[in-house]
């Protein structure tokens, strides 16, 4: 069973592109988190899916930001008109079940630098 | 407004050691309590997890405890090695946002 996958690793724009940030869960995880981590800070919750649906986006930017769970495929997070600042590292999780009783299971993550 | 403390922000100890990692956050009402470590450029792994009916969980090395009424726990890390070397974080669920709350970590680094 393979772990979270997060693609690319390693993701360069330049001011005004857009990013896109793909996570595929672990086979049968139906729940989907995604945190940022800047630098020199803590990991900051942005949004929460299950398929199809978006359950919680309180930590996500209200412009620019938006993030899908389609019934087929991964996970998208998708940045338009980048800026420097959100140069940083993105961390999608999973989880089998709603409420976080279970341990949460992280990706390597996606770097994100914007030139 | 949850928010989580990690002390100390960084930690330098000889091999073999007993370390022990504090976590303290503010809101009581928590669902359970993580521990991850966070290797450089890596993802994160989970260490422990305690639900918050629970006083403490153990794997091996490592012991979490957690006092939930004063908002504290620890990560107690017996006979460090140099593998042990990476940043730790404290992390709690609040089930009413449905979302972990980080604590900013603990870089630890056993040396030889």
């Amino acid at each position: 069973n393979a772990g979270v996958m997060q693609n690319p690793r390693h993701l360069v724009r330049r001011r005004g592109q857009e990013a896109r940030l793909r996570c595929s869960p672990m086979k049968g995880h139906s729940h989907v988190y995604w945190y940022r981590q800047l630098p020199e800070e803590g990991l900051k919750f942005m949004v929460y899916l299950q398929k199809e649906n978006i359950i919680d986006e309180s930590g996500m930017p209200k412009e620019r930001f938006s993030a899908e769970f389609p019934k087929e495929g991964p996970s998208i997070l998708r940045i338009q008109q980048v800026v420097r600042g959100d140069s940083a590292a993105y961390f999608c999780a999973s989880s089998p079940f709603e409420g976080g009783n279970e341990k949460l299971f992280f990706g390597s993550g996606t770097q994100l630098s914007v030139l | 407004k949850q928010e989580v403390t990690q002390i100390p922000a960084a930690l330098s100890v000889p091999e073999g050691e007993n370390l022990v990692l504090n976590c303290s956050f503010t809101d009581s009402a928590i669902y359970n309590l993580q521990w991850f470590r966070q290797d450089p450029g890596k993802g994160l792994t989970s260490l422990l997890l305690i639900q918050s009916s629970q006083r403490e969980q153990t794997s091996g090395r490592l012991n979490a405890s957690l006092d939930k009424s004063s908002g504290r726990s620890t990560l107690y890390i017996a006979a460090s090695q140099p593998g042990d070397s990476a940043t730790y974080l404290c992390a709690v669920f609040t089930g009413g946002g449905n979302k972990l709350t980080f604590g900013t970590g603990t870089q630890l680094k056993v040396e030889l």
